[in-house]
């Protein structure tokens, strides 16, 4: 059974101040490892996609890379509206992702 | 602008009634998905579709849900009777389930449902 684990449950920062959340990850043949942000009242919304270890992508602030056993979405000099909850997935199947229970970032100005 | 779209957005019902709750999913989407959220246990598969053929609705209590897809436009979420428990957001997702990307998808505004 796939497991997905996020650490911390909730992060609080400053404006600036550069950090990291974890996902770490138990699958049976990984074929895609999914990050979410999702604010409150809406639906999840799609960050990245990464397939294979070592694989990194990046978007704006944001940028998640990936190891055999965990990734990492690293937040560099976070704004306000960085603020969100952020979820991560795996699939080992076809089409069904396995999600973590999310890490909740608050950033203050 | 493709997106999933769901309605109603909120619905507060009384235990034993009906809830039914609708998605259209992205345009050239033909897998789709319904989620439960709740603070507890975090995002759960309900069930979902290929091409509007059901796959996998082991995470339903098959009692009480059913889902269904009556054309490439529309998927359906039902409870009967509804029950307290049932209280939560309900999201659908649609992929495109074809090409490198088959797996990524892509959330609806969710319905959230309160069943007194």
């Amino acid at each position: 059974e796939d497991q997905v684990t996020q650490s911390p449950e909730a992060l609080r920062l400053q404006e600036g101040e550069s950090s990291s959340l974890n996902c770490s990850y138990t699958v049976s043949g990984l074929r895609g490892l999914f990050w979410y942000r999702q604010d409150p009242g809406k639906g999840p919304e799609f960050l990245f996609t990464l397939y294979s270890a070592g694989e990194e992508k990046e978007k704006e602030r944001l940028k998640a890379t990936l190891t055999k056993k965990e990734s990492f979405l690293h937040i560099t000099a976070p704004k306000p509206e960085d603020s969100a909850t952020y979820l991560c997935a795996v699939s080992s199947g076809y089409s069904t992702l396995t999600f973590g229970k999310g890490t909740m970032l608050l950033v203050s100005p | 602008d493709a997106r999933v779209t769901q309605t109603p957005r909120h619905k507060v019902t009384e235990m034993g009634q009906e809830v039914t709750m609708r998605c259209q999913p992205i345009l050239g989407h033909n897998t789709v998905f319904w989620y439960r959220q709740t603070m507890m246990q975090g995002l759960e598969l309900l069930a979902y579709f290929r091409n509007r053929a059901p796959l996998d609705d082991s995470g339903m209590p098959k009692d009480r849900f059913s889902a269904e897809m009556p054309d490439a436009t529309l998927a359906t979420l039902k409870i009967q009777p509804s029950e307290p428990r049932d209280s939560a957001v309900y999201f659908c997702a649609s992929g495109l389930g074809s090409g490198r990307a088959y797996n990524e998808q892509f959330f609806g505004p969710g319905t959230r449902l309160t069943v007194l």
